[in-house]
């Protein structure tokens, strides 16, 4: 069983460009958390979903940021126009309910120049 | 609103015991979780604490006083893989894994 898939690892982008982040939970999950990690900070929650549903967004900034996780495929964060603020690592976390562990990917570090 | 205080930083010898602190306060409480992560890498799930009391793994060991909103992991026979940095997180009523992460403590193991 793979663990919790995440691609790009690296990821530069030009201020204004879109960046694509990709996550595939584990086999069986159905409940994906996204995270951002800013240089020399904590985890920060940004969204939880299930399949085809935003559950909560609460720590989603309000322009630029969606997420989504469709039926079929993994789950995508999608960022647009980015500024060099964006820069930092994303983490994608997948579990099989609410309640149980999550288990994290290996990030995404957005670089953007 | 959620606040989490950790040290930061914390230095301790090979095969020595060290003790890392979390206090909290948050107006719900779901449980607390203690991750680790080396620089570059995934967060790893370490322990959960929702009761009162004292959790113990094989080296590691997390305590919880709900009433004190503290919470420590305790780590035994360091050895120099653990050095990294300890995450605590609390988890809100109904919030599951929409955790709340605390700045992180790095612990640095030396011979």
């Amino acid at each position: 069983n793979a663990g919790v898939m995440q691609n790009p690892r690296h990821l530069v982008r030009r201020r204004g460009q879109e960046a694509r982040l990709r996550c595939s939970p584990m086999k069986g999950h159905s409940h994906v958390y996204w995270y951002r990690q800013l240089p020399e900070e904590g985890l920060k929650f940004m969204v939880y979903l299930q399949k085809e549903n935003i559950i909560d967004e609460s720590g989603m900034p309000k322009e630029r940021f969606s997420a989504e996780f469709p039926k079929e495929g993994p789950s995508i964060l999608r960022i647009q126009q980015v500024v060099r603020g964006d820069s930092a690592a994303y983490f994608c976390a997948s579990s099989p309910t609410l309640d149980t562990e999550a288990f994290f990917g290996q990030g995404t570090r957005l670089t953007v120049v | 609103g959620q606040n989490i205080d950790q040290p930061t930083e914390m230095t301790a010898t090979e095969g020595a015991i060290v003790q890392i602190n979390c206090t909290y306060q948050t107006s719900g409480f779901n449980g607390l979780f203690w991750y680790q992560q080396h620089a570059g890498e995934a967060p790893t799930f370490l322990s959960y604490n929702v009761l009162d009391g004292l959790e113990e793994k094989g080296r590691f060991s997390s305590f919880l006083s709900r009433s004190k909103g503290y919470s420590y992991l305790l780590l035994k026979e360091l050895q120099m893989k653990d050095s990294a940095s300890y995450l605590c997180a609390i988890s809100k009523d109904n919030a599951g894994n929409m955790l709340t992460f605390g700045g992180g403590t790095r612990l640095m193991v030396k011979p």
